[in-house]
């Protein structure tokens, strides 16, 4: 089942914060978040694989609340270069092969 | 540099021919995925292969066949295609995540976009 992601679209202006919210109805062992450029590939950005944990990825960072079942990713001042697609994946089985993407958050910031 | 490489960015197809999306690795990964990208449902897996020969459904298999005979080497085969196909397919390849080590980063290709007349 897919995990959900919130909000689906949001604009911002150069140097505002934004949070991309994921969450699952299923037990939560590890969380990864992808960006995509408009034409480009998704890219990895993190891996979160304990409750609690949060990584840091230049201005960009993210929480996992396993209990919670839910991830953020937080945008601090953000940039023109972080416009694009965001996903949140989620394992879809305990061996964590194969990941279950949400549909995604548009991010646009604007000069 | 890693490379995931699709054959072709962009086809047109006409309903009932058979398609063959290629998709091309040169990081000697044993995980390889393809995904259907659809504006607002995100990146839904149709197949993966965790090694040579060996392929399983992921959540959207029905239409679709994969081929993997070589581990660099996966395909995504259409057999009949039919306009609900017409999408934007990714590729993805990944070593496997090892407790402490490598985190199963998925590398993508650039896509394929497939439009079924």
């Amino acid at each position: 089942q897919q995990p959900v992601q919130s909000p689906q679209a949001v604009i911002l202006r150069e140097g505002e914060d934004a949070v991309i919210n994921c969450s699952s109805s299923k037990a939560l062992y590890s969380v990864h978040w992808y960006r995509q450029k408009h034409g480009e590939a998704p890219v990895f950005l993190m891996i979160l694989l304990k409750g609690g944990e949060q990584k840091g990825h230049d201005k960009i960072s993210a929480s996992f609340n396993e209990k919670k079942q839910q991830s953020s990713l937080y945008l601090t001042a953000s940039q023109l270069s972080y416009s694009g697609t965001y996903f949140c994946g989620t394992p879809t089985s305990g061996s964590a092969r194969q990941l279950t993407f949400g549909s995604g958050t548009q991010l646009t910031v604007l000069p | 540099d890693v490379k995931v490489t699709q054959s072709s960015r962009y086809l047109v197809k006409r309903t009932g021919e058979k398609v063959f999306l290629e998709c091309v690795q040169d990081m000697d990964h044993e995980n390889m995925f393809w995904y259907r990208q659809d504006p607002g449902l995100g990146l839904r897996l149709i197949y993966f292969s965790y090694d040579v020969k060996m392929k399983e459904k992921g959540d959207i298999p029905e239409g679709y066949s994969v081929s993997r005979e070589k581990k660099e080497r996966f395909s995504l085969i259409l057999e009949s295609a039919s306009t609900n196909q017409t999408s934007m397919y990714l590729c993805a390849s990944s070593l496997p995540r090892k407790t402490g080590g490598n985190t199963g980063e998925l590398f993508f290709g650039e896509g394929s976009r497939l439009t079924v007349l």
